[in-house]
């Protein structure tokens, strides 16, 4: 298994329902981010939650953290087409790098 | 602010040819990242410069790859020579020098090796 791997792989839903991904990771970690790839461009870094933190919230993203389970999910609530997109988690540790999940790809049908 | 530039943003090539890739950092970002992307896996980290010094390159997959920062502004990464398993998308990011704030990415360098 990878550091950092997302559950689903894949996940369509209608929009204006919430969306839920997460991701599981295995060593110990300063922060989780979370980024968007839109189809053909590049990386947008969408949330950051430090290794203290619970929860974090950011517009209609929230994040969460379990350190025990070394799990986190990001919530999309009332969906949108524009979210329509790839989803990564990627963990810091001690070293200034990050650690890459495979992704969730998010498909919002209108 | 402009943000981290790539260029180009799509490169075939044969096998066995070179091919090298520039990345633009933000302005005042001393620390400068190369990830790669490939056949659809994991986004996995290559090195990372902190001004033009290598402060970790033990994601460079191999001695085809050179990556340099000359006076610590932009970066290359050259291919040489070039092979069909190094296909892929080729990102750099860019951060303030402290851990825990984010990174900007660019947007990719699609790399196709034929």
């Amino acid at each position: 298994s990878q550091q950092g791997e997302e559950d689903p792989q894949a996940l369509s839903i209608q929009e204006g329902e919430n969306a839920t991904m997460n991701c599981s990771y295995k060593t110990s970690i300063n922060n989780l981010q979370w980024y968007r790839q839109n189809s053909g461009r590049g990386l947008v870094h969408l949330i950051l939650i430090r290794s203290n933190e619970r929860e974090k919230h950011s517009g209609r993203l929230r994040v969460t953290l379990d350190t025990s389970k070394k799990s986190s999910s990001l919530l999309i609530t009332a969906s949108r087409a524009a979210d329509t997109a790839s989803y990564f988690c990627a963990t810091e540790g001690g070293a200034q790098k990050l650690v890459f999940g495979q992704g969730t790809r998010l498909t919002i049908n209108p | 602010e402009a943000g981290v530039t790539q260029f180009p943003s799509h490169s075939v090539i044969e096998k066995g040819q070179t091919v090298t890739l520039r990345c633009d950092p933000i302005s005042g970002h001393d620390n400068l990242y190369w990830y790669r992307r490939v056949m659809g896996k994991e986004i996995k980290f290559l090195l990372h410069f902190v001004k033009e010094s290598k402060q970790d390159e033990s994601g460079m997959p191999n001695n085809r790859f050179l990556a340099e920062r000359t006076g610590g502004t932009y970066s290359t990464l050259k291919v040489q020579p070039a092979e069909l398993e190094d296909s892929g998308v080729y990102f750099c990011a860019s951060s303030q020098d402290r851990v825990g704030v984010g990174y900007t990415f660019g947007s990719g360098t699609r790399l196709t090796v034929v």
